[in-house]
């Protein structure tokens, strides 16, 4: 059962315009949700984060969305660049809970890909 | 500060040999994980743990065991390589919520 799902493959945008990569979860137990950003042959490194008492964290030209009654999150990326062209995991964690283990549950990822 | 270090970087096995992956971390994090990547799957927990001294396993456990006798260590051992474990191997550490992680090590299982 694959709690944590990015239905698209692979998103193509021009530089300039706006990315969305979308992310849905099942599991409403989830209560901190992450992005990470994969160059090929390195390590993920994080983005950005969003705790379930906000809907919308911003740092910089990255935007990540919650909406919790549709268990849905989003990254919006503006303006999209060359150098953004990746895979993007959104990741879910359940950090309130009585025993935390500092578990991620990840995605199957995104590549994205901006065109010059 | 060299954060989440892994060795080796690139491994071939045969099928039944054995070997250990190292995971280092140099940030006094208490929580260690490692995963698995293949393609279309995202990255899958194997074991991780929460302590010096401490286990668990995660999502895919079997064919690997861990240790974790030092806090900064983290090791991943395959006692008898089978070819589904092919895979790009990634470890991460955490103080709590956000996980950081090492540069992988690609196995190659023939």
């Amino acid at each position: 059962d694959q709690q944590v799902k990015q239905n698209s493959p692979s998103l193509s945008v021009q530089e300039g315009r706006i990315s969305i990569l979308n992310c849905d979860y099942t599991n409403s137990m989830f209560d901190y949700f992450l992005w990470y950003k994969k160059y090929p042959a390195e390590g993920p490194t994080f983005l950005i984060s969003i705790s379930s008492i906000k809907d919308k964290n911003e740092d910089g030209r990255f935007t990540v969305f919650l909406n919790k009654s549709a268990k849905h999150l989003s990254l919006h990326i503006v303006p999209s660049q060359p150098g953004d062209s990746a895979v993007y995991f959104c990741a879910a964690s359940r950090y309130g809970g009585s025993s935390n283990t500092g578990k991620l549950i990840f995605g199957q990822g995104t590549t994205l890909q901006v065109k010059p | 500060n060299a954060g989440v270090t892994q060795t080796p970087k690139f491994r071939v096995l045969k099928t039944g040999q054995s070997m250990t992956l190292l995971c280092a971390q140099d940030m006094n994090h208490e929580y260690m994980y490692w995963y698995r990547q293949d393609p279309g799957m995202g990255l899958r927990l194997i074991h991780y743990s929460v302590g010096e001294g401490t286990t668990a396993k995660g999502e895919v456990p079997d064919g690997y065991n861990v240790s974790r006798l030092k806090k900064q260590n983290f090791l991943l051992g395959l006692e008898s390589a089978a070819p589904s474990q092919t895979s790009v191997y990634f470890c991460a550490s955490t103080p709590g919520e956000t996980q950081y992680f090492g540069p992988g090590t690609r196995l190659l299982v023939l």
